[in-house]
């Protein structure tokens, strides 16, 4: 399996909203509404912030949402905060139990 | 609350093997699953395989079939990854990570990650 595609950074000023995308294939992200979000700091374990395409975990906040279109799933990070400088990573159910995660997205707050 | 601690940090030489273990609490282990991803050093998430803890099936990475193995001990809420015929590039972090049997949806919580160095 390739990974996603996503874009190697993006960046955003306080209080603006960002968009990252995660293209995959009709045999992943196109075929399931399985697709995952994740944020990682610098040396610290992942934390899931939305899973099937647009739903929040307990505890995660709803400046963060996320949507899907064909191939392509999106992360949107609303009211953008210090805190939120981080990479995130999709991931997608690929079918046959396996799992596909993307490139991950530096996200810079300015 | 759902924890997951895992084995401390690990240095091999080319061609040996490393057994990673990620022991879970707070939750009822037989009805979850457990992942392992791993990450090099500056690089990207990559799934590796699963284990569905509540009857020992398993599932890999077409990448490491045939080098890694998953396996559980019920008895002691445990997962355990091992990768074999270790080369450089396998030197990276390598998480657990707890997922649903059914649905497939997510990830949460992870371990706090295994450093695992790879070097003569």
């Amino acid at each position: 399996q390739s990974a996603l595609t996503q874009p190697a950074s993006v960046s955003g000023s306080p209080g603006q909203s960002i968009t990252i995308s995660c293209t995959g294939t009709s045999s992943d992200v196109g075929s399931y509404n399985l697709v995952s979000w994740y944020q990682q700091h610098p040396g610290k374990a992942p934390k899931l912030i939305i899973y099937e395409v647009s739903k929040w975990p307990s505890g995660v906040s709803n400046r963060f949402s996320g949507s899907k279109s064909g191939n392509t799933a999106s992360l949107t990070i609303s009211g953008l905060q210090a805190e939120d400088e981080a990479d995130y990573y999709c991931c997608s159910y690929a079918g046959n139990s396996t799992w596909v995660f993307g490139g991950g997205t530096k996200l810079t707050v300015l | 609350q759902v924890q997951l601690v895992q084995s401390g940090a690990e240095v091999k030489k080319p061609g040996a093997s490393v057994k990673v273990s990620c022991k879970a609490s707070g939750y009822t282990f037989s009805n979850y699953a457990m992942h392992w991803v791993r990450q090099a050093p500056g690089q990207r998430l990559e799934w590796m395989g699963w284990i569905n803890a509540g009857n020992g099936n398993t599932k890999y990475s077409q990448k490491f079939q045939g080098r890694v193995t998953i396996t559980s001990d019920t008895s002691a809420s445990t997962t355990y990854m091992e990768l074999t015929s270790l080369r450089s590039e396998d030197t990276a972090v390598y998480y657990c990570a707890r997922g649903p049997i059914v649905m497939y949806n997510w990830f949460d919580p992870w371990g706090q990650g295994t450093l695992v160095t790879v070097s003569s």
